[in-house]
């Protein structure tokens, strides 16, 4: 079936650092999906793409959909405390089917 | 404000009960999911709806049940047959049309007593 591997699994940074996190699928998607997770709440979506080479900014955050459609990238510049938390990459082939998640990079920023 | 909100926040279980995990929707989508997720674990499926009166099994469904009455609500019982019912809940809905995108209520921490 489907997989994503998303890397790294976690990260300790320093405050101010640049983040570049990424998934990579055995499969083709027409969609990815990016999301942020603060402890005890539900994921918060951060950018989405849905086509080949699309690059998309939100902030401080920049995500690029793969030109081969099986990976993505999520970078974060200047990264803050508030940064901290858990980014889950989700992809899917197309219309209703399974969003398929990573497991998760885990974001730690040391003061 | 639109969104997806889940009841309650926390939930304790005793051994042999089921208890039922609130989610409604505002967002007007056809589809809903449950996920699971475990300390420092990812998102499992459990069930999903992709319209009303109709769900189908995830990936994890032994020991859950759902119902699709209405659009806005899917509700999902934990049983006495699932055994380690322990974690963290997510409720989710999606867009549909050529950019669907899935957006996550704020979660249900079921603990077992």
């Amino acid at each position: 079936g489907q997989q994503l591997n998303q890397s790294p699994q976690s990260m300790f940074i320093q405050e101010g650092e640049d983040v570049s996190m990424n998934c990579t699928s055995s499969s083709i998607f027409n969609t990815w999906l990016w999301y942020k997770q603060d402890p005890g709440e539900g994921p918060v979506l951060l950018i989405a793409l849905y086509k080949a080479g699309e690059l998309t900014s939100n902030g401080r955050l920049t995500a690029q959909f793969g030109i081969t459609r099986k990976d993505s990238f999520l970078n974060i510049s200047a990264s803050i405390p508030s940064d901290v938390g858990i980014y889950f990459c989700a992809g899917q082939l197309s219309r209703d089917d399974k969003i398929i998640f990573g497991k998760g990079t885990r974001l730690h920023i040391l003061p | 404000d639109g969104g997806i909100t889940q009841s309650p926040k926390y939930l304790f279980r005793k051994e042999g009960q089921n208890v039922t995990l609130s989610c409604e929707q505002n967002l007007n989508h056809d589809a809903m999911y449950w996920y699971r997720q475990d300390p420092g674990q990812g998102l499992r499926l459990i069930y999903y709806s992709q319209i009303v009166n109709d769900f189908q099994k995830g990936d994890i469904a032994e020991g859950y049940s759902v119902s699709r009455e209405k659009k806005e609500s899917f509700p999902l019982t934990v049983t006495s047959a699932q055994k380690n019912p322990t974690a963290f809940y997510l409720c989710a809905s999606r867009s549909r049309g050529p950019q669907e995108t899935q957006y996550f209520g704020p979660g249900t921490r079921l603990l077992v007593l």
